[in-house]
């Protein structure tokens, strides 16, 4: 029984388009991150989120938009699609922001970009 | 920024070997370090943690932690084919607000029958 859901789980787009990748979690966490992870790269920071605020920014484009709309969702924006973006993006969460807390991951959204 | 080294960048050991896995923090500020395991295909999955200097064993797992070095190992004892996997250590810092979880490009464990 997944305590986080991302939709989709696979999803295939053409360059040029624009996807979001949604993320609702049911632990009750406070805090909520996005990770990518690629054959080029390892697991790698993008956002972070506490109480629905922006908190932490490692993406240098501004083709990618994080959106919040409520404490348990965290959705992500992604325009201009390229192939490079193509990889497997995790949504994760912790009970708060602070170091002695671990990480819940969901399942993944694997995009591949055409 | 702060950088997660992990060494090897794989493994290949027989079932009811030894895995010894490495890892290194830059940042001198890292509170916690963590654990995770990730089976092909699916998401990370927190295995351990460590945040005080000595060493923590739950069943075939054990962990060291150096703080002086800031690094830390994890041993597999009696290694089974369940335990292929890429294993992540991550490196956590809380200081002025600022939190990110790191993560290392992880370790590709195979455990052959």
């Amino acid at each position: 029984d997944p305590k986080i859901i991302q939709k989709p789980k696979y999803l295939v787009a053409v360059t040029g388009s624009e996807k979001i990748l949604i993320c609702e979690q049911y632990l009750g966490h406070n805090a909520m991150y996005w990770y990518r992870q690629s054959a080029k790269k390892p697991l790698e920071f993008m956002f972070s989120y506490s109480y629905q605020k922006l908190m932490d920014n490692q993406t240098a484009s501004s083709r990618f938009q994080p959106q919040s709309s409520k404490k348990n969702h965290l959705d992500l924006q992604i325009t201009a699609l390229k192939p490079d973006d193509s990889a497997t993006y995790f949504c994760a969460s912790s009970r708060d922001r602070v170091s002695n807390e671990r990480l819940f991951f969901g399942h993944g959204t694997k995009l591949s970009v055409l | 920024q702060q950088k997660v080294q992990q060494s090897p960048e794989s493994l290949i050991v027989p079932e009811g070997g030894m895995a010894s896995l490495n890892c290194t923090s830059s940042d001198r500020n890292v509170d916690y370090f963590w654990w995770y395991r990730q089976h092909s295909g699916k998401s990370p999955k927190m295995l351990m943690s460590i945040f005080s200097n000595g060493e923590k064993e739950e069943g075939r797992f054990t962990v060291h932690l150096n703080k002086a070095s800031l690094h830390t190992s994890l041993h597999i004892r009696d290694s089974q084919p369940s335990d292929s996997a890429l294993y992540l250590c991550a490196a956590s810092v809380t200081s002025g607000g600022n939190y990110k979880p790191t993560f290392g490009k992880g370790t590709s464990l195979v455990v052959h029958p």
